[in-house]
């Protein structure tokens, strides 16, 4: 089945920790997006990568870092600077710019 | 600013009736507009993408349409169903050298039995 996983489902964190969220696609797409979800407000852009070994910031990179070393794989790093990083997380997968395709997302909580 | 806007309050509709959901942009020339459904804890999922050449697009029960001069797009989901109950965001290519795709809040459908 080709598709876009991400895990794990739900995470937990302490305060001052920093957490890795996984992304993997099989659909040989180019570009890969990660997104923020809090309640009653729309996907905010972390980071999106266009191609292997490159990345550029969204609209909130702030305490977040990305890697793209792989095409399939594009992990979210949560550091210790990102002041509230309680929230949905998803990733995503395009072939180009237009239709993106979401994982089932990640759940961060901080204790 | 570039603002999308979606009615920020749920959209109840009884069940074989047509839903209606509204997209309106600005300070946005999106070349194409996007709908996505989105079911609680999950991620979004495709429906439509429409160009701004296309007036209408239509797949079995769900219509889009696209107006540049109003700004707006409209989702119709017509007899609908309870299943049809989710979240609908609509998404805009952006401006700049990457044509990031921005999304909307959403509004959330619920269909009534």
């Amino acid at each position: 089945d080709g598709g876009i996983t991400q895990s794990p489902k739900y995470l937990f964190r302490k305060e001052g920790q920093n957490v890795t969220l996984s992304c993997e696609q099989n659909l040989n797409h180019d570009a890969m997006y990660w997104y923020r979800q809090d309640p009653g407000q729309g996907l905010r852009l972390i980071y999106y990568s266009q191609i292997v070994n490159d990345f550029q910031k969204g609209d909130i990179a702030e305490g977040y870092s990305v890697s793209r070393e792989k095409k399939e794989s594009f992990p979210l790093t949560v550091t210790s600077a990102q002041k509230n990083p309680t929230a949905f997380y998803l990733c995503a997968s395009s072939r180009g710019t237009d239709t993106q395709y979401f994982g089932p997302g990640t759940r961060l909580t901080v204790l | 600013s570039q603002k999308i806007e979606q009615n920020s309050e749920a959209l109840n509709i009884q069940e074989g009736k047509t839903a209606t959901l509204t997209c309106n942009y600005t300070n946005y020339s999106p070349a194409y507009l996007q709908w996505y459904r989105q079911d609680p804890g999950r991620g979004p999922v495709f429906l439509l993408l429409i160009r701004e050449n296309e007036k209408e697009k239509r797949k079995e029960r769900l219509k889009v349409t696209f107006d540049t001069t109003l700004k707006q797009s409209l989702f119709h989901i017509t007899a609908s169903q309870p299943a049809d109950s989710a979240t609908y965001l609509c998404a805009l290519e952006g401006s700049g050298g990457y044509q990031k795709v921005t999304f909307g809040t959403g509004t959330k459908l619920q269909v009534i039995p």
